[in-house]
């Protein structure tokens, strides 16, 4: 099956610093991609939408500065979080969509990636 | 875009089939309903997705009724590995802007 790639898986930073974070599609070509954030024991929480050549759709109260999307392929997606603080420790996921067909198609997740800042 | 509702926490036995029964009132004309799988530090997994009636692959079943207000994941013979939060969405999956409302999921426990 189709695979989404997410780099790192974990990282860790002091307060301030950026953290760029990777979604890559390895076997298909994904138009669009999505960001997630997942905090303990919560659900997954949609942050932006990420259209191949544009910018990205954020949603509401998500931070465009704050949280910079670029997708600058139709295989990859970055997500960097800008002066990192410790409220922005979270569990990051992308994923990615492929159609099958009229109407159906699937989401493909990436590993997620654990951002702890000190 | 349908809300879902499903029971927060399951607890099961190896071996034994596990039904989890997802609500969806408002479904949509164009809305699939799929079921995902999730590990603790890991990114979803993909299981099922149906439209209507039953569907059914090598890990699960869908069944959907007739008026689709509702679904029930099959999950036959469950292990201990099977463990995880598992998830209902529904949504319109036609377009590039499909945005899927995640709920609490539902913690399933497999005891030996």
């Amino acid at each position: 099956g189709a695979v989404v790639s997410q780099h790192p898986s974990r990282v860790i930073c002091k307060s301030g610093t950026s953290v760029k974070i990777e979604c890559r599609s390895l076997d298909f070509q994904a138009t669009t991609m999505f960001w997630y954030r997942q905090f303990p024991k919560q659900s997954l929480m949609l942050m932006a939408t990420s259209n191949e050549g544009s910018k990205a759709t954020y949603e509401q109260g998500v931070e465009k500065d704050k949280f910079l999307i670029n997708h600058a392929s139709l295989t990859l997606s970055t997500l960097t979080v800008t002066s990192a603080h410790p409220e922005d420790s979270s569990f990051y996921i992308c994923s990615a969509s492929r159609f099958s067909g009229e109407n159906t198609g699937e989401l493909f997740f990436g590993e997620g990636s654990r951002l702890t800042v000190l | 875009l349908a809300k879902t509702t499903q029971p927060i926490s399951m607890d099961s036995y190896e071996g034994q089939e596990v039904n989890i029964t997802c609500s969806h009132n408002n479904i949509a004309t164009n809305d699939y309903i799929t079921w995902y799988q999730q590990f603790p530090s890991q990114g979803p997994r993909f299981i099922i997705q149906g439209y209507k009636t039953k569907v059914t692959n090598e890990v699960a079943s869908l069944f959907i009724p007739a008026d689709r207000k509702s679904s029930t994941l099959s999950l036959p013979r469950v292990s201990l590995s099977d463990t995880a939060v598992y998830y209902c969405l529904v949504g319109d999956l036609a377009g590039n802007n499909r945005k899927l409302i995640w709920g609490l999921g539902t913690s399933l426990a497999v005891n030996p």
